[in-house]
């Protein structure tokens, strides 16, 4: 079956270290894949995607992901961390085709910054 | 720009009483999408648009339906609301083409309070 995981709930990082978050997915195909960021009561904004070639991808803020087949995973780095970085990050697999696309969502992982 | 935008972004309603939220988007999107999220969860997908063919997901209560009019607009209506229906509703859009992924674009959400 389809999945995603975040194997880290909560995060919490100095501002100005650098910031690793996991993903690990179960996908049959070769995936779409994506991390969205979620401020506090706000929607979902798309950071970055994978859909095919280079396996580094270069996203907004500063962010980036690699994407590893070997290792199911698509990891999300940042070199150093701004307190505006703290917020809910969530990673999807996309999947279905034809009129049943969906995105296959981790529980996220909520990262802090500390000053 | 092009964008979601979702109405009101906070609602508040009774117990039992009907209320429908809105969204509407200038993407020109085919695909549209409604997704209910409470606290520290990730989103969970109630049902989708591909063009004029609902989706619904298996386990979304019948409490909630949805209508969309045209391209542009889609309506979540909650026939009788629970305290437990309290919740972020998340608009989202794609386009449904066989190129473009599943890369989702949502709107700021509608926070719904039940009283």
């Amino acid at each position: 079956a389809q999945s995603v995981t975040q194997p880290d709930i909560h995060i919490t990082v100095s501002e100005g270290a650098s910031l690793e978050l996991r993903c690990n997915y179960s996908y049959g195909a070769t995936p779409y894949l994506f991390w969205y960021v979620q401020s506090p009561g706000q929607g979902l904004q798309l950071l970055l995607k994978y859909f095919s070639g280079d396996t580094l991808v270069q996203g907004i803020k500063g962010f980036e992901a690699e994407f590893k087949r070997s290792q199911s995973s698509f990891n999300l780095r940042k070199p150093s961390v701004h307190w505006s970085d703290a917020a809910e990050y969530f990673c999807a697999v996309g999947a279905g085709a034809g009129n049943n696309r969906k995105l296959i969502w981790g529980l996220g992982t909520s990262l802090a910054v500390n000053p | 720009d092009a964008m979601v935008i979702q109405n009101p972004r906070y609602q508040v309603t009774q117990f039992g009483k009907p209320v429908t939220l809105s969204c509407s988007q200038t993407l020109n999107h085919n695909v549209m999408y409604w997704y209910q999220q409470k606290s520290s969860q990730a989103p969970k997908l109630l049902f989708h648009y591909y063009d004029k063919d609902f989706n619904n997901e298996a386990d979304t209560p019948d409490n909630f339906q949805s209508r969309r009019p045209n391209t542009s607009f889609c309506f979540l209506d909650i026939r009788s609301p629970g305290l437990g229906d309290a919740a972020m509703y998340l608009c989202a859009t794609t386009k449904g083409t066989s190129g473009g992924g599943n890369e989702q674009f949502f709107g700021p959400g509608t926070r719904l309070t039940v009283l």
